[in-house]
Formats: structure tokens, sequence, C-alpha cells
């Protein structure tokens, strides 16, 4: 698995938006990047995965750089229930590599009233 | 749909006992993975399986095992228990080896003393 960079902790104010990085330069053309999140105590949660172009779900949106070197998750409106560690990982969207999964120490995220 | 289901929640053994950890997946979800996550090491790959056959093995001793039966429920067994094999146990499954994210359930919080 390709390896990825977070910074290892960020505030951010309830109700702004959180922009999480993620430098993942030596990803592969057939890598894609996910990202989970884990809150205290629980197992990690999926957020949301892309592979070039720009995706959004009910959670987040994943902002990718055209050179696939970095990405960006972002959470638009952040509240307390978003205080977790959020991990950044990369591997191939193909169900027939089953490549072990490499999760990093993450990025804590600090809501903050 | 009920979600990954781990048991039991919490666990206390004796240096040099060994302990059998369950995890049954969502329905209908033939791959089962395994992470152990630690203060200090952070969330690491021990195995996964789909449709009974261990298709990736993390960097772990022989006294970590596993198996998956016929229904997709899997139990990871650890012999000779050591202090630092202190943990939460997470269980991890999905449909197609994560393509499309993994479900983890809220793991097994086992205690070495």
């Amino acid at each position: 698995d390709a390896k990825t960079t977070q910074p290892p902790s960020m505030d951010c104010a309830e109700g702004r938006a959180a922009n999480l990085p993620c430098n993942h330069s030596t990803i592969s053309g057939n890598e894609y990047v996910y990202w989970y999140r884990q809150i205290h105590s629980q197992g990690p949660q999926y957020i949301i995965h892309g592979l070039k172009n720009n995706e959004t779900n009910e959670m987040a949106s994943l902002i990718i750089t055209e050179d696939r070197k970095s990405s960006t998750l972002i959470l638009p409106h952040a509240t307390l229930r978003d205080t977790a560690v959020y991990y950044c990982i990369v591997r191939p969207m193909n169900s027939g590599g089953y490549q072990k999964v490499t999760f990093g120490t993450g990025t804590k995220l600090q809501v903050i009233p | 749909k009920a979600g990954v289901t781990q048991t039991p929640r919490y666990l206390i053994k004796t240096r040099g006992q060994q302990v059998t950890l369950s995890c049954s997946p969502i329905s209908g979800h033939r791959s089962v993975s395994w992470y152990q996550q630690t203060p200090g090491q952070g969330l690491q790959f021990l195995f996964e399986y789909f449709s009974e056959t261990q298709r990736n093995k993390g960097n772990f001793p022989g006294r970590f095992s596993g198996r998956q039966f016929s229904n997709s429920r899997s139990e990871m067994n650890v012999s000779t228990l050591e202090l630092g094999d202190s943990a939460l146990y997470l269980c991890a499954s999905s449909l197609d080896a994560g393509v499309y994210g993994y479900t983890f359930g809220s793991g097994t919080r086992l205690t070495v003393v």
C-alpha cells in the first residue's frame, strides 16, 4: 500500500468547515483514496472514497488534486459529534487484490464549541 | 440491518493463556478482516478472510491465527498471551474486500495481566 501523511491534530470551530489534508505522493494509478474516522472507543467508520474526481456524499466531500498526490476531506459544517480521528488510506479498487489495509496514525480532529 | 457483531466486548486474561474472539459480519458480507489497535502502534492489519480462505496476513507472530466458517462468521485466536497483546481487536466486514468500504464492529477490548 502507498503511504499517506496526515497532520497529527487539528482544531475546528463548531459550524465551520473542517478541511483535513492528506498527502499520498506515491499513489499509483489504480489506487483510490479512502477516508475513515474513528470516534473514541468505537470501530472506524467509512466516510468516502474517490479516484481522481471530487466526490460528495451526505457526510463529506473529497477533493483530490489533479496530480493525485494529495487530497482534502471536507466536513462542511462541523459539529461536536465530528470530533474523532480521521484516517486517509490508499488502496487498489480491485476486489481480486485483497490488499492489506494500512491505516497510519490519522488526524485527531477536535471540534470546539 | 444488523451491523458487525463482536463478542465478547471485554476480556481479561492471564499471561500464557489463550483466547478466542468472535466476529459475525453483516449478512451477505463474505470478507472479514481483523485489526489490532494499541495506543502506541495504532491500527494494524492482522489478516483477511474471504469464503473461508485467508487472503492476506499482516506482520504478526504465529501465535495469532484465525479462521472463517461457511456462514462467514470468523474467529481469531491468540495463544500464549503476552502483556503486549493487550489491545482493542477490531473486525471488519465487506461485500468485496473493502472496495466500497469496510464496516467495523465495536471491537473486543482484551487485557492481559
